[in-house]
């Protein structure tokens, strides 16, 4: 089963707002993951937050990791067109010693000009 | 390096015909992944090799699906006989696992449609 649901499954915001995405997992991570992918593309690594880690940036990208409660969210400040995409999150666990990556079923964002 | 490559891009095939899709990971990189993503059914992981060794392919859908690493630069996924339900985009991806750092990337993906 894969695990890994993000919320909301779809957002629709205006240039220049905040988007915010959610992601909730069931089992023990290493790290968690977000990717993008825009229509028609393989998915791109965006950022990594570790298990021990509770926020990380990168740009205008915020992620946050509450371990306790399986979930984490991640931040796009001052959205842009370009930024009209899916965003998945992915967990990184191990399963008999390697490395195993579960995606989400994504969020679609779309920023209205 | 050119990054992940898969091959075909698009391969349409009718029902019951054997498919065989490739990919080629990132030279040094230890783990391969294939997916498949549908509108249903979002990413699923299909299987995973971590140094040309399977190591979990309980996310392949059927018997009628299988994969192999015969070295470290090559993969394949062949599903035979396919089917009209078979059809979606599937997807490579090879990481390189180290502490911490564990990013995969995708290729462009194979869409693959069966009538």
């Amino acid at each position: 089963s894969q695990q890994g649901e993000e919320d909301p499954q779809a957002l629709s915001i205006q240039e220049g707002e905040n988007a915010t995405m959610n992601c909730s997992y069931k089992t023990s991570i290493n790290n968690l993951q977000w990717y993008r992918q825009n229509s028609g593309r393989g998915l791109v690594h965006l950022i990594l937050i570790r298990s021990n880690e509770r926020e990380k940036h990168s740009g205008r990208l915020r992620v946050t990791l509450d371990t306790s409660k399986k979930s984490s969210s991640l931040l796009i400040t001052a959205s842009r067109a370009a930024d009209t995409a899916s965003y998945f999150c992915a967990t990184d666990q191990t399963f008999q010693g390697a490395q195993k990556l579960v995606f989400g079923q994504g969020t679609r964002l779309t920023i209205n000009p | 390096d050119a990054g992940v490559i898969q091959s075909p891009r698009h391969e349409v095939t009718e029902m019951g015909q054997e498919v065989t899709l490739r990919c080629k990971p990132i030279s040094g990189h230890n783990s391969l992944f294939w997916y498949r993503q549908t509108m249903m059914r979002g990413l699923e992981l299909l299987i995973y090799f971590n140094n040309n060794v399977p190591i979990d392919d309980s996310g392949m859908p059927e018997d009628r699906f299988s994969a192999k690493m015969p070295n470290a630069s090559f993969s394949t996924l062949k599903i035979q006989p396919s089917e009209p339900r078979d059809s979606a985009v599937y997807f490579c991806a090879s990481s390189l696992r180290r502490t911490g750092i564990t990013e995969a990337f995708f290729g462009q993906g194979t869409r693959l449609t069966v009538v």
